[in-house]
């Protein structure tokens, strides 16, 4: 099946600071999400982003599909935006019946004031 | 978007005992999921909620002890049977917009019910 790999695993920022956050997949994918899960489990939907690139506000992300990498962008880090990042992908099965929705092993952030 | 809750949030339970978790989505909904997160791993998908028919499951998961049901596009149940400490996770229910499975569409998480198994 796919596989998915995020980096970098860990990061600490100073509030205010920018940073890029990565998601490389192993295959063609049809679907791409990015979550943000908070200290309290729940996961939040930043970007559907299968190709392209989207902003909201602080965030922003890009997919580049033909070379199966994805980025998230976050500028003026704030210490709401500590949690864990995580991509992830969908695409066919082999045998094109039913979907792979693979998760990456995630992106951990804190935001220090 | 699609907002979705789960019941319970949170239990601790006994081992050999039962739970069951409800997922209910405030709109109909093409596909419903569950996945499973462990302590401090990524989101693994269980299983693939089927209206009308039986789960579609991941390698490793068997509905011998996760069966799952659908009755309708807005509502589904996980149930983890028999448990063991080693089911003490975070278990989240997912739903999927669009008009066909073959489409794959945005993907939206209920809050997720954390499980603590003695």
């Amino acid at each position: 099946g796919i596989q998915v790999e995020q980096s970098p695993p860990d990061l600490i920022l100073q509030e205010g600071a920018n940073s890029t956050l990565r998601c490389n997949f192993s295959d063609s994918v049809n679907n791409l999400q990015w979550f943000h899960q908070n200290p309290w489990g729940q996961l939040i939907n930043l970007f559907y982003i299968p190709s392209g690139t989207k902003q909201n506000g602080r965030l922003s992300a890009t997919t580049v599909a033909t070379e199966r990498y994805s980025l998230l962008y976050i500028s003026s880090s704030q210490t709401t935006d500590s949690g864990v990042y995580f991509c992830a992908v969908t695409n066919l099965r082999r045998d094109n019946y039913g979907q792979n929705f693979v998760f990456g092993p995630g992106t951990r952030l804190s935001v220090l004031p | 978007s699609a907002v979705i809750s789960q019941k319970p949030s949170r239990d601790i339970c006994q081992r050999g005992t039962s739970l069951t978790i409800q997922c209910q989505v405030d709109s109909q909904v093409t596909m419903m999921f569950w996945y499973r997160q462990q302590p401090g791993q990524s989101l693994t998908l269980i299983a693939t909620a089927n209206q009308g028919s039986e789960a579609t499951y991941e390698s490793g998961f068997v509905i011998d002890k996760f069966p799952i049901s659908r009755p309708n596009l807005t509502f589904s149940t996980l149930t983890v049977s028999n448990m063991s400490p080693e089911d003490s996770s975070i278990y989240l229910c997912s739903g999927q917009l669009g008009t066909s499975v073959r489409f794959y569409n945005e993907q939206f998480f209920g809050p997720g019910t954390r499980l603590t198994v003695l």
